[in-house]
């Protein structure tokens, strides 16, 4: 257990929807980082938040946007969802925001879009 | 522009024998960290090893090494020993000092033979 909490784990929906993804990083930890992995794919870097502000933005759609609130838990919001957006959504968090220290993943919330 | 290359898409490897999985990086700057993960057939991201930029000796975790060659921007790990529970998916992935982002190569997965 790394102790990142993602919920939900398996979410299902049709295109043109709105969906939420939810992330709690491990206690302590004030970097939070979102992944896109597409079916066979690497991590896609998305977005990285460092206690409550955006610090760095991957190739993150439009129609995606993100936030870290005050108790440092994040969501990724996703809309107007297409097909292609089917995918393993991963959040991770660090404690530091330096070169060292692992990323710790949650189990990831696996999005298929109908 | 930091850069992860994973040349090798998949690999076989025969029960207690050695493997190599290669990345080579691209980065401008002097200090980054480099890290191994391997994802299972069951999805999560777990952390195996990290290397520093100015780190002299090479990382060792348990039957993880990582053989890093600076000057050829290299960063193979190398699995001692193999195990059925190795086959997985292996990610490289680099930090730069700034620390915004953590990016990953493309992956090799590994399958290891009785």
């Amino acid at each position: 257990d790394s102790g990142v909490t993602q919920t939900p784990k398996h979410l299902i929906t049709a295109t043109g929807q709105r969906v939420t993804l939810r992330c709690s990083p491990r206690s302590g930890d004030l970097s939070v980082y979102w992944y896109q992995q597409s079916l066979d794919q690497g991590l896609q870097f998305l977005i990285h938040y460092y206690n409550g502000e955006e610090r760095a933005k991957g190739n993150i759609l439009e129609r995606f946007s993100a936030q870290q609130f005050p108790d440092l838990h994040s969501e990724l919001n996703l809309s107007s969802l297409e097909l292609g957006d089917s995918a393993l959504y991963f959040c991770a968090s660090s404690v530091v925001q330096g070169a060292t220290g692992e990323l710790f993943f949650g189990e990831g919330s696996r999005l298929t879009v109908l | 522009a930091q850069k992860i290359t994973q040349t090798q898409p998949g690999m076989f490897v025969q029960e207690k024998e050695a493997v190599t999985l290669d990345c080579t990086y691209d980065t401008s700057d002097q200090s980054y960290g480099l890290f191994w993960y391997k994802q299972p057939s069951s999805g999560e991201m777990i952390f195996l090893i990290y290397q520093g930029s100015y780190d002299e000796q090479n990382a060792t975790e348990g039957r993880y090494s990582l053989n890093f060659q600076k000057a050829r921007k290299s960063a193979n790990l190398v699995i001692s020993a193999s195990q059925l529970g190795d086959s997985a998916m292996y990610f490289c992935a680099m930090r730069e000092t700034g620390g915004f982002k953590t990016i990953f190569g493309a992956g090799t997965r590994l399958f290891v033979k009785a």
